[in-house]
């Protein structure tokens, strides 16, 4: 069966501070994957999505980015962090063409101080 | 452009009591209808799913949903609540390019 992971779970980071997220997914192969965040008390945002490796889709202009090293690894990066970043961040992923059913990790509580 | 609205923010129902969330979406083809729970601090879990067929689809935990595509709705229903069924439930839809396109949730809060 296939499994998400994310990690840190939580990160505590000042602000101007580097961010790098991960996440993993194991038992499939090419899937798409996802970067959500979300704020409190809102819904979800979609961050970057990738169909491949190396191939990132940004939806939000921001300070933001993502990366696809390898087929199921998809990181989340930022080179300064802003208050504003401060979220919670899934991590999803999606059988290609399997009509957007996807499935998510268990998410990171990021807060910038 | 696709958009998917839930009219209420927050739901507080008695356990024992039945239970409806209301979706309705914005898209102009066949919709693909999602259902997911978010309990709290934790990720989204897939509740049920509508591409096509049956228009009542049963889901996990004991959940339905009904597509009316006279009505662009997609309420969530369930006949007996219990009290791990409080959380955030938000209904989404499949927007064209690998995108999902979620609602804005409805925290769901169960009475003893």
């Amino acid at each position: 069966s296939q499994t998400i992971h994310q990690w840190p779970a939580t990160l505590v980071q000042p602000v101007g501070s580097p961010l790098s997220l991960e996440c993993t997914v194991e038992g499939t192969s090419n899937p798409n994957l996802y970067w959500y965040r979300q704020a409190a008390g809102r819904g979800l945002q979609l961050l970057f999505y990738s169909v491949g490796i190396g191939q990132i889709s940004s939806e939000v202009p921001q300070n933001l980015s993502a990366s696809r090293p390898q087929d199921r690894q998809f990181i989340l990066s930022s080179k300064k962090l802003l208050l504003s970043d401060s979220g919670f961040y899934l991590c999803a992923w999606e059988l290609a063409g399997s009509s957007y059913e996807q499935y998510f990790g268990p998410g990171t509580r990021l807060t910038v101080t | 452009a696709q958009s998917v609205t839930q009219p209420d923010i927050h739901i507080t129902v008695s356990e024992g009591a039945s239970l409806e969330l209301r979706c309705n979406y914005s898209y102009g083809a066949t919709p693909y209808l999602f259902w997911y729970v978010q309990s709290p601090g934790q990720g989204l879990q897939l509740l049920l799913k509508y591409f096509s067929g049956d228009t009542l689809v049963q889901g996990i935990k004991g959940f339905e949903a009904e597509f009316k595509r006279s009505q662009s709705s997609f309420n969530l229903r369930k006949p007996s609540v219990h009290w791990s069924d409080a959380a955030e439930y938000f209904c989404a839809v499949g927007a064209g390019y690998n995108k999902l396109i979620f609602g804005a949730g409805t925290r769901l809060a169960v009475h003893p």
